[in-house]
């Protein structure tokens, strides 16, 4: 069984500021890694994931993540975040032997508010 | 096409109606997924469709019943129903091919509401 973690339920931020959106979890198997967007009262929007290869993964609207194996942890990143950003962000996994993400496990998520 | 469109967008039901959500996707993906999202929580699946037979079921109380027509289709039949049912319903859809790309596409969701 896997389990995410997200350390913090929500992240004030000004706008043009640096952001990061903590993610650690925990399996006894390798594993894909998600990070979702919720934006209110919509579905979730894939922002970028980890399937193997190179660890620092580039997403879209400006987002990178990388995956640490040692320390179990894909951290969500963006170097100068903008009003539109403001949303809930989900880091979610799913065990690699069920050929990717049958079941995909989230995170308890984060809000994201960006101060003007 | 990379949509999945789920209809109605929005829900309202007694708990002694029978309505269906119904979920659409023509990307050509194998596997189908519902997930039940309460507020202010993180999406939770319901059931997993793989080649158009159910392969994961999270002991779902069978007030739900999941339904796969065929490889594009979708759909959640609802009957007897509690408030406490009431949620974002979100349909996801992957391509479901091992060793390759992969992730999901969900849906706009439907808001349902149980009174």
């Amino acid at each position: 069984a896997q389990s995410v973690t997200q350390l913090d339920s929500q992240v004030p931020v000004f706008e043009e500021a640096p952001v990061e959106l903590r993610c650690n979890y925990s399996s006894s198997v390798s594993v894909y890694l998600f990070w979702y967007v919720q934006y209110p009262n919509q579905g979730l929007q894939l922002l970028l994931k980890y399937l193997s290869g190179s660890t620092l993964v580039k997403g879209i609207n400006g987002f990178e993540a990388e995956f640490n194996k040692s320390q179990t942890s894909f951290h969500l990143r963006k170097p100068s975040v903008h009003i539109s950003d403001t949303a809930e962000y989900f880091c979610a996994v799913s065990d690699i032997s069920n050929f990717g993400n049958e079941k995909l496990t989230f995170g308890t998520g984060t809000r994201l508010t960006i101060i003007p | 096409d990379t949509e999945v469109t789920q209809t109605p967008k929005h829900l309202v039901m007694g708990m002694t109606n029978k309505k269906s959500l119904k979920c659409e996707q023509h990307m050509g993906h194998r596997a189908m997924y519902w997930y039940k999202q309460k507020a202010k929580k993180p999406p939770e699946l319901m059931f997993v469709y793989s080649y158009e037979k159910l392969s994961i079921n999270e002991s779902v109380p069978s007030r739900f019943s999941p339904e796969c027509p065929n490889s594009s289709l979708l759909n959640l039949h609802l009957h007897a129903l509690q408030p406490e049912d009431s949620a974002l319903y979100l349909c996801a859809s992957s391509p479901r091919n091992k060793g390759l790309d992969t992730e999901a596409f969900f849906g706009q969701g439907t808001r349902l509401t149980v009174v």
